[in-house]
């Protein structure tokens, strides 16, 4: 099993639609999460952190599962300008650097 | 603030030429990183640094060295450039150690290489 894995997409949506992404992770003991973003040709940048809770920022909520080892990202009310790819991030366990997936591409189109 | 800078953005080498890749921040990051990202593969970690002086493997670091001899500086260097090093590559810088919770990596805007 990889470390990280993302369904690549594409995925195809209209303005509005609500769209979810999910990723698995193979390492139970990884702490940190996070989702990037990444638009063409373009350097990553963080979305934002995946907290035990769960947590939201603005149109974006973010969702951890321990148990079952995924994260999730969840878009509403999608816009034009979300069109990107989305990397899942996990750290491999304590003290060592961060996992990036192959990411997953969301298409938004008017 | 510029950020995460990269010189040079783009470059073509022939196979057993050597450069460097030059990564400067002005964060006072601790944290410094340089990841390679190929078609399908993701970004994958090459070296990274834990602080000034001091550097370690990352997943791919065969092919390539790194130093670290000021904080806001992080060299990449090929020694004997090949195909297979055509890549694009993003380096990295953290205030926080990558394993922290709270952990951003901010990247900067990479350097395209291509290996004849």
């Amino acid at each position: 099993r990889k470390e990280v894995e993302q369904d690549p997409g594409p995925f195809n949506v209209p303005e509005g639609a609500t769209v979810a992404f999910n990723c698995t992770y193979s390492n139970s003991a990884s702490q940190s999460f996070f989702w990037y973003r990444q638009d063409c040709r373009k350097e990553p940048k963080l979305l934002m952190s995946v907290y035990s809770s769960g947590n939201e920022d603005g149109r974006f909520t973010a969702q951890l599962n321990r148990a079952s080892q995924y994260i999730s990202l969840l878009i509403r009310d999608s816009k034009l300008s979300d069109s990107a790819t989305y990397l899942c991030v996990v750290n491999r366990q304590a003290g060592t650097a961060l996992i990036f997936g192959k990411g997953t591409t969301l298409s938004v189109s008017s | 603030n510029a950020g995460v800078t990269q010189t040079p953005k783009f470059r073509v080498l022939k196979t057993g030429q050597s450069m460097t890749l030059l990564c400067a921040q002005d964060m006072n990051h601790e944290y410094m990183y340089w990841y390679r990202q190929d078609p399908g593969m993701g970004l994958r970690l090459i070296h990274y640094s834990v602080g000034e002086g001091t550097t370690a493997k990352g997943e791919v670091p065969d092919g390539y060295n790194v130093s670290r001899l000021k904080k806001q500086n992080f060299l990449l260097g090929l020694e004997s450039a090949a195909p297979s090093q055509t890549s694009v590559y993003f380096c990295a810088s953290s205030y926080s150690p990558p394993s922290g919770i709270y952990n951003e990596q901010f990247f900067g805007p990479g350097t395209r290489l291509t290996v004849l």
